[in-house]
């Protein structure tokens, strides 16, 4: 089945600084990848999505790239908020499944 | 639309008791499952479903089961609650099998 590695948390920036969150992954074919973002006390949202090799998801300032050759789909973001603070999780779809693998998520915290 | 509905959003059991949580979507979507959500370990996948009358297991069926009578709804059941089942639950359904939309979770604690 499919397995997901994110960095570990939690990652503290101040704001405006520069946003990089590591994913890689591996899975059966191509399937599309995920980033979805969890607000304290909230559930879960999709951030952005790419569905197929170098393709570049964006949504709110962050960046993904399906990254085929290596396997991964790390986030960026030039200019983080204190709003931006929040659990990000990485996640393949499981296409036998028609589900989410997810990674163990990566807790950013902003400090004006 | 609603979208994805979960009730209870909190809810306390003592060991060995049963419960229903309920999951309801209005999107008219075929794939749906549930997963939950423990410190350190993201999202695992308990059972899902891709289609009415139809459900398999996933990462951690163990003391769940599930059943899908019709499109929209999909609960999911403890039959004998114990406390490593303590953790938040969330409710996830899908047009394509992609793409999921979450429900707003159930936190559930077992004493």
């Amino acid at each position: 089945g499919n397995s997901v590695t994110q960095m570990e948390g939690p990652v503290t920036l101040s704001e405006e600084a520069f946003l990089t969150i590591n994913c890689t992954y591996t899975a059966t074919g191509y399937p599309s990848l995920f980033w979805y973002v969890q607000y304290p006390g909230e559930g879960l949202q999709l951030l952005l999505k790419a569905t197929k090799a170098d393709d570049k998801g964006s949504n709110k300032g962050f960046e993904a790239t399906y990254r085929k050759e290596t396997t991964s789909f790390h986030l960026e973001k030039g200019s983080v908020q204190v709003s931006d603070s929040a659990v990000y999780f990485c996640a393949p779809a499981d296409t036998g499944r028609r589900a989410l693998t997810f990674g163990s998520g990566t807790r950013l915290q902003v400090q004006p | 639309n609603a979208g994805v509905t979960q009730t209870p959003k909190f809810q306390v059991l003592k060991t060995g008791q049963s419960m229903t949580l309920q999951c309801a979507q209005d999107m008219n979507h075929e794939y749906m499952s549930w997963y939950r959500q423990d410190p350190g370990m993201g999202l695992r996948l308990i059972h899902y479903s891709v289609g009415a009358g139809i459900t398999d297991q996933g990462e951690v069926p163990n003391g769940y089961n599930v059943s899908r009578s019709t499109t929209e709804d999909f609960p999911l059941r403890l039959l004998s609650a114990a406390p490593s089942q303590t953790s938040v639950y969330f409710c996830a359904s899908s047009l394509d099998g992609d793409e999921q939309f979450f429900g707003p979770g159930t936190r559930l604690t077992v004493l």
